[in-house]
């Protein structure tokens, strides 16, 4: 069974920084691009990064470009998000997926605000 | 970037009657592999979201065979034959094909 379980989320600071991760079973992590969507409270949903399997090519938004940075570990199956400068839109549950086959985690909450 | 135009913003119906939502791209979802990247999810209250179908047409398996996928280019539409109890939340259409990638407003649909 496939399972993407998030972690690391929380209340920051306007302008601080937060890691979040995501720890992947069920699957051979290092065959698969793996993505991170996020969507705001009441909101709709937002694609915040991908990265490809072997973790050579990362791709992102404009929104979030330059801030944030998505990466992985392999060995480990496991999924990063680093966001740095943080906003207050950024506030939102970020979801690690695997777009191939559909795969969605539980979503990790962020909040940012003073 | 692809805007995704999804219509209507909510539906209220009756269990088993039909649905019908439709999703409209502003550029072709055609890529240079010859898929159709357009996929379909369905948030229920409370969940994170749930696959429903991929590449316009194909049902995951555990998808019911009541919904359907059709449509091609830039018109795509998400199909339920007769709504049940457990369909009801927000319905997303939203394409991989170009970066970045980009998701209708939703659909919400509600039990009458």
């Amino acid at each position: 069974e496939v399972q993407l379980v998030e972690s690391g989320g929380g209340l920051v600071q306007p302008g601080r920084s937060l890691k979040l991760s995501c720890v992947a079973s069920g699957f051979t992590f290092n065959n698969y691009w793996m993505t991170w969507i996020r969507q705001a409270p009441g909101k709709g949903l937002e694609w915040v990064a991908s990265i490809t399997n072997t973790g050579g090519s990362t791709y992102y938004p404009d929104s979030v470009k330059g801030r944030f940075t998505i990466s992985r570990d392999n060995a480990k199956s496991t999924l990063y998000l680093q966001m740095n400068s943080l906003r207050s839109e950024d506030t939102a549950t970020y979801y690690c997926t695997r777009v191939a086959g559909g795969y969605w985690g539980q979503g990790v909450m962020v909040t940012v605000s003073s | 970037d692809v805007v995704m135009t999804q219509t209507p913003v909510s539906l209220s119906l009756a269990i088993g009657q039909p649905a019908s939502i439709s999703c409209k791209s502003s550029q072709s979802l055609l890529g240079t592999s010859g898929k159709t990247f357009l996929n379909w999810i369905l948030q229920r209250p409370g969940q994170s979201p749930k696959r429903l179908i991929y590449q316009v047409s194909k049902l995951y398996s555990e998808v019911p065979d009541r919904f359907s996928g059709s449509g091609s280019e830039t018109e795509f539409t998400l199909k339920i034959s007769r709504v049940e109890a457990e369909d009801l939340g927000v319905y997303y259409c939203w394409q991989g094909t170009h970066f970045p990638h980009t998701f209708g407003a939703g659909t919400k649909l509600e039990l009458k």
